[in-house]
């Protein structure tokens, strides 16, 4: 099993509050792991993606810092939020040559 | 990763063959052409993917031009539960190497009507 777990389905925070979110993948080991936002009505951003553990890579500057303290587990942080921050944010994961890309149900986030 | 462009929205009768086009005129020889799909609020499921030749499975085929510059996602029956985002995209297939990375653009919404 590729199975892609993330927390809560839905969030509603405050603008200056912090942000994190959670997502541990079952399967095999040492998968690239990627974090997406998505806009209403619009595709995918990437913002971060871990090739393994501690190793960060950012797409995009932005409010968001992304860590991988574990094989399976990738997390998406925020010190202090803004309205701009509200999307729908996705974790994926993808193993191996030719591998497609397994999602997590997603969080989607509304900065109040 | 080579961009992709497809059509931004489409309609298809229940039961008839739904034809997804993508163009990728800057795709790579090493990078593959992958087709997902997103329902309404939920993560991007992958359907299919390939390299140059053409591909089935249970779920759809993929027809991939000579010179791999464009392709046609096809779905043969399509049903109401088709009915989704499509999002067509080339990346190279490598694992622990930032060339797995791939950014979707805004995909077709293909509307399949009773």
């Amino acid at each position: 099993s590729q199975t892609i777990h993330q927390w809560p389905a839905t969030l509603v925070q405050p603008v200056g509050s912090p942000l994190s979110l959670e997502c541990t993948v079952e399967g095999t080991s040492n998968p690239n792991l990627y974090w997406y936002r998505q806009a209403a009505g619009r595709g995918l951003q990437l913002l971060f993606y871990s090739v393994g553990i501690g190793q960060i890579s950012s797409e995009v500057p932005q409010n968001l810092s992304a860590s991988r303290p574990q094989d399976r587990q990738f997390i998406l942080s925020s010190k202090k939020l803004l309205l701009s921050d509200s999307g729908f944010y996705l974790c994926a994961r993808n193993v191996g040559r030719g591998d497609g890309y397994t999602f997590g149900s997603g969080t989607r986030l509304t900065v109040v | 990763d080579a961009k992709t462009t497809q059509p931004p929205s489409m309609d298809c009768a229940e039961g008839r063959a739904a034809n997804l086009p993508c163009n990728h005129s800057t795709i790579s020889g090493n990078e593959y052409v992958y087709w997902y799909r997103q329902i309404h609020s939920q993560g991007p499921q992958y359907i299919i993917h390939g390299l140059k030749n053409n591909e089935t499975n249970e779920m759809a085929s993929l027809i991939i031009t000579e010179d791999r510059k464009s392709s046609t996602l096809i779905l043969p029956h399509a049903t109401l539960r088709d009915t989704a985002v499509y999002y067509c995209i080339v990346r190279v297939a490598s694992h622990n190497t930032n060339a797995g990375k791939s950014t979707f653009g805004d995909g077709t919404t293909l509307t399949v009507k009773p």
